[in-house]
């Protein structure tokens, strides 16, 4: 049981480029979101989702598009980097009904933009 | 506007010792609250939780106090052990929501 799978771990980008950030999940869970994290500034929402074809604004959402065309991913787009993006972000899942005690994270993509 | 606030960045205790962790938060409409740990390199993991019905939730050495007139929870872990330092998450939701709000964190280091 892999849980939720984040890729890549880590990535460099330059200003401009673009690029997605995979996040995949096993458990049949309806519920997606993306977190980053800055330090002082905890875990911020990005994008939500609570079922494939069904998307929403987080806290953060500018500079982010995110799409769910399956239940298992997640995928979280960038088009045109900027270093404000620079980062740690989170994927995170939970089944329907439950509160929010029932998330589970991925481990994490590290993203520099230079 | 950070509407769940962690006001320590860091905190040290000697093993055996309690650890304390505060958070307050502002958003009236919050009636669940949680407590995350999390290691370097890793994802953010569930600890403890509490609902605003309560004013106290207890798991094994981890206890979490609600007082819901001031606005603020603790976590209170006793005794402290080498393996509990990690940066502790506290989070909030409304009814009917899914989101979580999350503080800044807080670096536990228990001293062996």
């Amino acid at each position: 049981n892999a849980g939720v799978t984040q890729t890549p771990k880590f990535q460099v980008l330059k200003t401009g480029q673009s690029m997605t950030l995979q996040c995949a999940q096993d458990m049949n869970h309806e519920y997606m979101s993306w977190y980053r994290q800055d330090p002082g500034m905890g875990l911020r929402l990005i994008h939500y989702s609570v079922g494939a074809g069904i998307t929403d604004q987080g806290e953060v959402p500018n500079g982010y598009n995110v799409s769910r065309s399956t239940t298992e991913d997640f995928p979280l787009r960038l088009l045109s980097a900027a270093p404000s993006q620079t980062s740690v972000y989170f994927c995170a899942s939970k089944p329907p009904g439950l509160r929010p005690g029932g998330y589970t994270f991925g481990s994490g993509t590290r993203l520099t933009v230079v | 506007d950070q509407q769940v606030k962690q006001n320590s960045p860091s905190l040290s205790v000697q093993e055996g010792r309690i650890s304390i962790l505060n958070c307050d938060y502002t958003n009236s409409m919050f009636d669940y609250f949680l407590w995350y740990k999390k290691y370097p390199a890793e994802g953010p993991t569930f600890l403890i939780s509490i609902s605003s019905i309560k004013d106290k939730n207890e798991d094994g050495r981890f206890t979490v106090f609600l007082n819901k007139s001031a606005k603020h929870l603790s976590l209170h872990i006793v005794p402290s052990q080498p393996g509990d330092s990690a940066v502790y998450f506290c989070a909030a939701s409304a009814r009917g929501a899914n989101n979580l709000f999350f503080g800044t964190g807080t670096r536990l280091t228990v001293i062996p």
